[in-house]
């Protein structure tokens, strides 16, 4: 099992610009979700997902996810801005308790 | 949102030495979660604790879930230098949720 896999590891965007962090994850779980991690800030949830087809938001504005199947779980960022500067952690768990963390995308945004 | 508040936020041990830290929230928790960060990785689970005063250990980490539910504690015996890193919390209830401490830094000295 490759367990959750992250791309790109590193990406800088233009302010405007849009992207799509990737998140993929072999182990059949349920529950996805997405958090970004600020150095004194800890991990903030940005999006979950309990199962293929759902999808909750936790912050607004500035992403989207889509959970078209149980494997992937995208994230996108429709117009960067600076604040977004981040890394962007992925996890999967079985039922959303034990929750098993990809790699992290670093992003920033000019 | 429900906040934990983990302590000490850094460490500065000689190796050898054993270490402890702990987290604390004012909610009950169903679950309490260990995970430790590598500098440019995602977060790696190390103990997942599912019941009030469950004591579980994994080689030289020990951590217990508090009697009360609002607490948890883990302890590294006999430290090494890789156990450098960010060591977080995170809790969970009923919604599947999870919610982080901001981490703790341990940094080992030779």
């Amino acid at each position: 099992n490759a367990g959750v896999t992250q791309t790109p590891k590193f990406h800088i965007l233009k302010t405007g610009q849009s992207m799509t962090l990737q998140c993929a994850q072999d182990m059949n779980h349920g529950y996805m979700s997405w958090y970004r991690q600020d150095p004194g800030m800890g991990l903030r949830l940005i999006y979950y997902s309990a199962a293929a087809g759902t999808t909750d938001k936790e912050v607004p504005n500035g992403y989207n996810v889509s959970r078209l199947n149980t494997e992937d779980f995208p994230l996108r960022l429709v117009s960067a801005a600076p604040s977004q500067t981040s890394v962007y952690l992925c996890a999967s768990s079985y039922r959303g308790e034990t929750q098993y963390f990809g790699p992290g995308t670093r992003l920033l945004v000019l | 949102g429900q906040q934990l508040n983990q302590s000490p936020q850094s460490m500065f041990i000689q190796e050898g030495e054993d270490v402890s830290m702990n987290c604390t929230s004012s909610s009950i928790f169903n679950t309490w979660l260990w995970y430790k960060q590598d500098p440019g990785e995602g977060p790696v689970l190390l103990i997942a604790l599912y019941k009030a005063g469950e004591l579980t250990s994994n080689g030289r980490l020990t951590a217990q879930f508090g009697i009360t539910r609002k607490d948890s504690f883990l302890n590294i015996s006999a430290s090494i230098p890789s156990d450098v890193g960010i060591y977080f919390c995170g809790s969970g209830g009923s919604n599947y949720k999870l919610t982080f401490g901001k981490g703790t830094l341990l940094t080992v000295n030779p």
